[in-house]
C-alpha cells in the first residue's frame, strides 16, 4: 500500500517570492510516478508537475520544480515568483508502474500569496 | 466538449435516497476515472474504466455503490441508500489512455453531495 504525506495543512507566500511545499511517500515498489496537482476553488484538479521515479532528473514546469529525494522518499515542490494565481489547494499524489491509474493522495496543502 | 463535464454541481438528498451522479468525459478518451474527496481530505480512488475491459472497480467502499460507463462514452455513479458519510465531492476525470503514467488526466469539477 502507498501512503503519501503532506506536512503542512496551510503556507503562505508573498507575491513574486518563492515557496516550498513538502510531500513525502511510502512505497514498497522501485517503479512509481509522482505528482503535485493544485486545486482551486473551482474544484478542478489540475496537473501541475509529474517525476517518474526511475529518473534522477528532477522535473520543472516553468516556474514550478520539485526535489525528488528518493532514498529519503520526499517530494517537494518550490513554486518561483509566485503569482496571485497560484493560490489554491496543492495535492501531492503517488501511483504504481503497475496500476498507474490508482492515484493516492496526501490531504494537501492551502496555499496563500499575498499581495 | 472542451473538457470534462459533471452535473449535477450540487445535489443535497435525504438520508436513505438514491442519487445519480453523471460524467461527460472528453471525447476521444479511452480511460475514466471517479474520485471521492471528502472535507478537508484528498482524493481516494473509486473506480477505473478502460474502454471495452473490465472496470476496476477496488476502490468502491461498499455495495451501495455501483458504476456504469457506456463504451468510451457516460458514466454514471449511483449511491443507493446515502448515508450521511457519503457527503463528498465525487469527482471524475478521463484520459487519452488508461494510467497517469501515460498522459495527464483531465479533471471535471466535481459534484458536490450532500446527505441530510
Amino acid at each position: 500500500a502507498q501512503t503519501v504525506t503532506q506536512s503542512q495543512p496551510e503556507m503562505s507566500v508573498q507575491e513574486a517570492e518563492t515557496v516550498t511545499l513538502s510531500c513525502t511517500y511510502d512505497t514498497s515498489e522501485s517503479d512509481y510516478y509522482l505528482f503535485w496537482y493544485k486545486q482551486p476553488p473551482s474544484r478542478q484538479m489540475i496537473l501541475v508537475i509529474r517525476q517518474e521515479a526511475y529518473k534522477q532528473q528532477n522535473a520543472t514546469e516553468n516556474r514550478f520544480s520539485v526535489n525528488f529525494q528518493k532514498a529519503a522518499k520526499s517530494f517537494s515542490l518550490k513554486i518561483s515568483d509566485s503569482q496571485l494565481g497560484d493560490a489554491a489547494m496543492y495535492f501531492c499524489a503517488s501511483s504504481l508502474a503497475g496500476s498507474n491509474y490508482k492515484l493516492t493522495f496526501g490531504k494537501g496543502t492551502l496555499l496563500t500569496v499575498n499581495p | 466538449g472542451a473538457g470534462v463535464s459533471q452535473s449535477p454541481s450540487n445535489k443535497v438528498t435525504e438520508k436513505g435516497k438514491d442519487v445519480e451522479l453523471r460524467c461527460d468525459p472528453i471525447s476521444g478518451h479511452t480511460a475514466l476515472y471517479w474520485y471521492r474527496q471528502r472535507l478537508g481530505q484528498g482524493l481516494e480512488f473509486l473506480i477505473y474504466f478502460q474502454g471495452n475491459s473490465a472496470p476496476d472497480k477496488s476502490g468502491l467502499p461498499s455495495d451501495r455503490f455501483s458504476a456504469e460507463r457506456t463504451g468510451e462514452s457516460v458514466s454514471t455513479l449511483t449511491i443507493q441508500r446515502t448515508q450521511q458519510e457519503d457527503s463528498a465531492v465525487y469527482l471524475c476525470a478521463s484520459s487519452l489512455v488508461g494510467g497517469a503514467g501515460q498522459g495527464p488526466y483531465f479533471f471535471g469539477s466535481g459534484t458536490r453531495l450532500t446527505v441530510v
